[in-house]
């Protein structure tokens, strides 16, 4: 089954613990996104990668890393959580450049940081 | 910079109700427009998009339109169901641009 997984799922945490939220994906995608969604704020996009070791900033990127060293896993990286950073996270992927409508997104990983 | 306006935020209608959702957006540049349902605890997914070129596209009991100039789309629903309540997202990308900007949607309730 074509998919985009997340983990984990929900997670709490404390300021200036790091962590990491994994995503993966099975369908050989070379674009991969991650995304927060707030209340009042609605999704917006962190980092972008169009392929392994190519990764760019989307609108919100303070405060988060990326990496893509391989296709399927394109994880995202809190180096000193802030509660500023509680939010519901996407991770998408899809096939290429243009290919919008095979976009595929995980369930989401719901983070609080306290 | 590109915005992306739902409105209303909220409905709540009685099953049966042929539905408009309206989208606006403040650059007309777009590459294309997307549709996008979410259900509490799942992802996002994309119900239908419509290319800069076109004016709308179907599918099934959904039809969205695009109106590039005025900066708008609507997503019609037919005879809704109770089934068709979540959250639906209406998103554009910038035309030489790799971004989603989405709004901020409008959560549907279809009361049986």
């Amino acid at each position: 089954e074509a998919q985009v997984t997340q983990n984990p799922r929900y997670l709490i945490t404390v300021t200036g613990k790091k962590l990491t939220v994994t995503c993966s994906q099975n369908m050989n995608h070379e674009y991969m996104s991650w995304y927060r969604q707030d209340p009042g704020l609605g999704l917006r996009q962190i980092y972008y990668s169009m392929n392994v070791e190519v990764t760019d900033k989307g609108d919100v990127p303070e405060g988060y890393k990326v990496s893509r060293k391989e296709k399927r896993n394109f994880p995202l990286i809190l180096e000193s959580p802030s509660p500023n950073q509680t939010s519901l996270y996407f991770c998408a992927s899809r096939p290429g450049p243009g290919r919008y409508y095979e976009q595929y997104f995980g369930p989401g990983t719901r983070l609080t940081v306290t | 910079k590109q915005e992306v306006t739902q409105i209303p935020a909220a409905l709540s209608v009685p099953e049966g109700e042929n539905l408009v959702l309206n989208c606006s957006f403040t650059d007309s540049a777009i590459y294309n427009l997307q549709w996008f349902r979410q259900d509490p605890g799942k992802g996002l997914t994309s119900l239908l998009l419509i290319q800069s070129s076109q004016r709308e596209q179907t599918s099934g009991r959904l039809n969205a339109s695009l109106d590039k100039s005025s900066g708008r789309s609507t997503l019609y629903i037919a005879a809704s169901q109770p089934g068709d309540s979540a959250t639906y997202l209406c998103a554009v990308v910038q035309g030489g641009s790799e971004k989603l900007v989405f709004g901020k949607g409008m959560k549907l309730t279809v009361n049986p």
